[in-house]
Protein backbone atom coordinates (compact mmCIF):
# COMPACT_ATOMS: atom_id res chain seq x y z
CA UNK A 1 0.00 0.00 0.00
CA UNK A 2 1.12 3.50 -0.60
CA UNK A 3 1.07 6.49 1.59
CA UNK A 4 1.70 10.13 1.33
CA UNK A 5 2.37 12.09 4.64
CA UNK A 6 2.31 16.10 4.42
CA UNK A 7 2.63 17.25 8.29
CA UNK A 8 2.26 20.88 7.72
CA UNK A 9 -1.53 21.42 7.58
CA UNK A 10 -1.09 24.70 7.52
CA UNK A 11 1.64 27.46 6.79
CA UNK A 12 1.49 31.26 7.09
CA UNK A 13 4.62 33.24 5.54
CA UNK A 14 4.97 37.07 4.87
CA UNK A 15 5.11 37.45 1.02
CA UNK A 16 8.96 37.39 -0.01
CA UNK A 17 9.96 34.73 2.78
CA UNK A 18 11.15 31.61 1.12
CA UNK A 19 8.76 28.24 2.37
CA UNK A 20 9.53 24.63 2.28
CA UNK A 21 6.52 21.87 2.09
CA UNK A 22 7.31 18.89 3.10
CA UNK A 23 6.08 15.45 2.09
CA UNK A 24 6.90 11.90 3.38
CA UNK A 25 6.15 8.95 1.23
CA UNK A 26 5.84 5.10 2.11
CA UNK A 27 5.83 2.69 -0.96
CA UNK A 28 7.15 -1.21 -1.49
CA UNK A 29 7.92 -0.33 -5.14
CA UNK A 30 11.58 0.84 -6.46
CA UNK A 31 9.28 2.25 -9.83
CA UNK A 32 7.32 4.89 -8.01
CA UNK A 33 6.21 8.82 -9.39
CA UNK A 34 5.87 11.79 -7.42
CA UNK A 35 3.93 14.88 -8.12
CA UNK A 36 3.39 18.14 -6.67
CA UNK A 37 -0.42 20.07 -7.47
CA UNK A 38 -1.67 23.28 -6.86
CA UNK A 39 -5.35 23.71 -5.56
CA UNK A 40 -6.40 27.45 -5.73
CA UNK A 41 -9.95 28.34 -4.38
CA UNK A 42 -11.22 27.84 -8.09
CA UNK A 43 -10.74 24.06 -7.44
CA UNK A 44 -8.88 23.05 -10.34
CA UNK A 45 -5.80 20.99 -9.37
CA UNK A 46 -2.45 22.63 -11.18
CA UNK A 47 0.40 20.38 -12.04
CA UNK A 48 3.73 21.53 -10.94
CA UNK A 49 5.89 18.31 -11.07
CA UNK A 50 6.97 14.60 -12.19
CA UNK A 51 9.94 13.02 -10.78
CA UNK A 52 10.69 9.25 -11.15
CA UNK A 53 12.05 6.89 -8.87
CA UNK A 54 15.11 6.79 -10.58
CA UNK A 55 15.88 10.42 -10.99
CA UNK A 56 17.22 11.95 -7.65
CA UNK A 57 18.20 15.36 -9.38
CA UNK A 58 17.26 18.46 -7.93
CA UNK A 59 15.08 20.34 -9.99
CA UNK A 60 14.46 24.45 -10.07
CA UNK A 61 11.81 26.13 -12.23
CA UNK A 62 11.73 29.97 -11.58
CA UNK A 63 10.72 30.45 -7.53
CA UNK A 64 9.76 26.63 -7.41
CA UNK A 65 12.69 24.00 -6.35
CA UNK A 66 12.11 20.27 -5.51
CA UNK A 67 14.44 18.21 -3.23
CA UNK A 68 13.97 14.54 -3.88
CA UNK A 69 15.77 12.30 -1.40
CA UNK A 70 15.35 8.25 -1.47
CA UNK A 71 16.93 7.59 2.13
CA UNK A 72 14.59 10.09 3.58
CA UNK A 73 11.69 9.06 2.12
CA UNK A 74 10.87 12.78 0.87
CA UNK A 75 10.13 15.15 -1.76
CA UNK A 76 10.16 18.16 -0.35
CA UNK A 77 8.82 21.79 -2.57
CA UNK A 78 10.52 25.17 -2.01
CA UNK A 79 9.07 28.30 -2.71
CA UNK A 80 11.31 31.38 -2.88
CA UNK A 81 10.34 34.86 -2.64
CA UNK A 82 6.62 34.35 -1.96
CA UNK A 83 4.44 35.92 -3.53
CA UNK A 84 0.62 36.22 -2.87
CA UNK A 85 -0.31 34.70 -6.06
CA UNK A 86 1.17 31.60 -4.33
CA UNK A 87 -1.50 30.89 -1.67
CA UNK A 88 -3.40 28.20 -1.60
CA UNK A 89 -3.25 24.05 -0.83
CA UNK A 90 -0.59 22.12 -2.11
CA UNK A 91 -0.70 18.27 -3.11
CA UNK A 92 1.89 15.83 -2.77
CA UNK A 93 0.94 12.89 -4.48
CA UNK A 94 2.58 9.48 -5.35
CA UNK A 95 1.34 6.60 -7.99
CA UNK A 96 3.22 3.21 -8.20
CA UNK A 97 2.94 -0.19 -8.68
CA UNK A 98 2.23 -2.31 -11.36
CA UNK A 99 -0.97 -3.66 -13.05
CA UNK A 100 -4.65 -2.86 -12.23
CA UNK A 101 -4.21 -1.45 -8.60
CA UNK A 102 -1.74 1.06 -9.97
CA UNK A 103 -3.56 2.32 -13.15
CA UNK A 104 -4.87 6.23 -13.23
CA UNK A 105 -4.69 6.07 -9.78
CA UNK A 106 -2.38 8.95 -7.83
CA UNK A 107 -2.43 8.76 -3.47
CA UNK A 108 -2.47 12.23 -2.37
CA UNK A 109 -1.06 13.29 1.23
CA UNK A 110 -3.53 15.42 3.26
CA UNK A 111 -2.30 19.15 1.51
CA UNK A 112 -0.65 21.85 2.83
CA UNK A 113 -2.96 25.41 3.31
CA UNK A 114 -0.13 28.20 2.38
CA UNK A 115 -1.07 31.63 2.96
CA UNK A 116 1.25 34.43 2.06
CA UNK A 117 0.22 37.63 3.44
CA UNK A 118 1.26 41.23 1.66
CA UNK B 1 -5.32 22.64 -26.35
CA UNK B 2 -8.92 22.59 -24.13
CA UNK B 3 -8.23 21.42 -20.92
CA UNK B 4 -10.47 18.62 -18.82
CA UNK B 5 -13.75 19.85 -18.82
CA UNK B 6 -16.42 19.08 -16.13
CA UNK B 7 -20.15 19.87 -16.00
CA UNK B 8 -22.21 20.73 -14.28
CA UNK B 9 -19.82 22.56 -11.81
CA UNK B 10 -22.38 22.76 -9.22
CA UNK B 11 -25.19 20.41 -7.99
CA UNK B 12 -27.90 20.89 -5.15
CA UNK B 13 -29.31 17.55 -4.54
CA UNK B 14 -31.36 15.78 -1.80
CA UNK B 15 -30.64 12.63 0.09
CA UNK B 16 -32.53 9.64 -2.36
CA UNK B 17 -31.97 10.97 -5.22
CA UNK B 18 -28.83 10.17 -8.19
CA UNK B 19 -27.00 12.21 -9.96
CA UNK B 20 -24.67 12.11 -13.28
CA UNK B 21 -21.63 14.02 -13.46
CA UNK B 22 -19.68 14.47 -16.79
CA UNK B 23 -16.13 14.70 -17.88
CA UNK B 24 -14.49 15.33 -21.00
CA UNK B 25 -10.78 14.33 -21.61
CA UNK B 26 -7.59 16.55 -23.10
CA UNK B 27 -8.08 15.22 -26.70
CA UNK B 28 -6.32 12.49 -27.24
CA UNK B 29 -6.26 11.22 -23.47
CA UNK B 30 -7.93 7.73 -23.35
CA UNK B 31 -7.50 7.37 -19.45
CA UNK B 32 -10.20 9.34 -17.28
CA UNK B 33 -10.04 9.26 -13.22
CA UNK B 34 -12.19 10.16 -10.78
CA UNK B 35 -11.82 11.42 -7.09
CA UNK B 36 -13.70 12.40 -4.59
CA UNK B 37 -12.75 15.44 -2.31
CA UNK B 38 -13.86 16.17 1.17
CA UNK B 39 -12.72 18.30 4.10
CA UNK B 40 -12.31 15.00 6.73
CA UNK B 41 -11.06 12.38 4.31
CA UNK B 42 -9.33 14.73 1.90
CA UNK B 43 -8.33 13.43 -2.17
CA UNK B 44 -9.68 9.85 -2.65
CA UNK B 45 -9.75 7.99 -6.02
CA UNK B 46 -12.59 6.36 -7.24
CA UNK B 47 -12.29 4.89 -10.26
CA UNK B 48 -10.26 4.68 -13.80
CA UNK B 49 -11.91 3.96 -17.11
CA UNK B 50 -9.28 3.18 -20.09
CA UNK B 51 -10.90 1.89 -23.68
CA UNK B 52 -14.33 1.90 -22.29
CA UNK B 53 -13.31 -0.18 -19.42
CA UNK B 54 -13.03 0.56 -15.76
CA UNK B 55 -9.43 -1.03 -14.89
CA UNK B 56 -9.30 0.20 -11.41
CA UNK B 57 -11.19 1.29 -8.71
CA UNK B 58 -10.90 3.15 -4.93
CA UNK B 59 -12.81 1.71 -1.83
CA UNK B 60 -16.59 3.14 -2.56
CA UNK B 61 -19.63 1.09 -2.21
CA UNK B 62 -21.65 -0.07 -5.33
CA UNK B 63 -23.72 3.44 -5.23
CA UNK B 64 -20.55 4.94 -7.06
CA UNK B 65 -20.15 3.89 -11.00
CA UNK B 66 -18.86 5.32 -13.81
CA UNK B 67 -18.79 4.56 -17.40
CA UNK B 68 -16.41 5.82 -20.08
CA UNK B 69 -17.75 6.18 -24.05
CA UNK B 70 -16.17 5.83 -27.53
CA UNK B 71 -14.36 9.16 -27.69
CA UNK B 72 -13.16 8.93 -24.04
CA UNK B 73 -15.70 10.97 -22.35
CA UNK B 74 -16.92 9.58 -18.81
CA UNK B 75 -19.54 10.15 -16.61
CA UNK B 76 -19.96 9.09 -13.08
CA UNK B 77 -23.18 8.12 -11.31
CA UNK B 78 -23.92 8.03 -8.00
CA UNK B 79 -27.21 6.64 -7.04
CA UNK B 80 -29.17 7.14 -3.73
CA UNK B 81 -27.31 10.01 -2.52
CA UNK B 82 -26.37 10.75 1.11
CA UNK B 83 -25.70 13.61 2.77
CA UNK B 84 -21.98 12.04 3.46
CA UNK B 85 -21.33 12.69 -0.61
CA UNK B 86 -21.48 16.45 0.11
CA UNK B 87 -18.21 16.94 -1.75
CA UNK B 88 -15.89 18.02 -4.66
CA UNK B 89 -15.75 15.81 -7.41
CA UNK B 90 -12.39 15.78 -9.69
CA UNK B 91 -12.26 14.17 -12.92
CA UNK B 92 -8.36 13.93 -13.92
CA UNK B 93 -7.32 12.46 -17.47
CA UNK B 94 -3.69 10.89 -18.53
CA UNK B 95 -2.91 9.49 -21.68
CA UNK B 96 -2.88 6.06 -21.24
CA UNK B 97 -3.14 6.27 -17.06
CA UNK B 98 -0.25 4.18 -16.34
CA UNK B 99 2.40 5.68 -13.77
CA UNK B 100 5.33 5.99 -15.78
CA UNK B 101 3.48 7.24 -19.24
CA UNK B 102 1.60 10.57 -18.17
CA UNK B 103 0.63 13.13 -15.74
CA UNK B 104 -2.60 13.18 -14.78
CA UNK B 105 -4.56 16.48 -15.40
CA UNK B 106 -7.64 17.84 -13.65
CA UNK B 107 -10.50 19.59 -14.43
CA UNK B 108 -12.14 22.43 -12.06
CA UNK B 109 -14.28 19.77 -10.44
CA UNK B 110 -18.30 19.70 -10.15
CA UNK B 111 -19.01 20.87 -6.11
CA UNK B 112 -22.36 18.55 -5.02
CA UNK B 113 -24.39 19.53 -2.10
CA UNK B 114 -26.61 16.98 -0.56
CA UNK B 115 -29.33 18.68 1.27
Amino acid sequence: AQKVTQAQTEISVVEKEDVTLDCVYETRDTTYYLFWYKQPPSGELVFLIRRNSFDEQNEISGRYSWNFQKSTSSFNFTITASQVVDSAVYFCALSAGAGGTSYGKLTFGQGTILTVHP
Amino acid sequence: KAGVTQTPRYLIKTRGQQVTLSCSPISGHRSVSWYQQTPGQGLQFLFEYFSETQRNKGNFPGRFSGRQFSNSRSEMNVSTLELGDSALYLCASSLDGGPGLGTQHFGDGTRLSIL
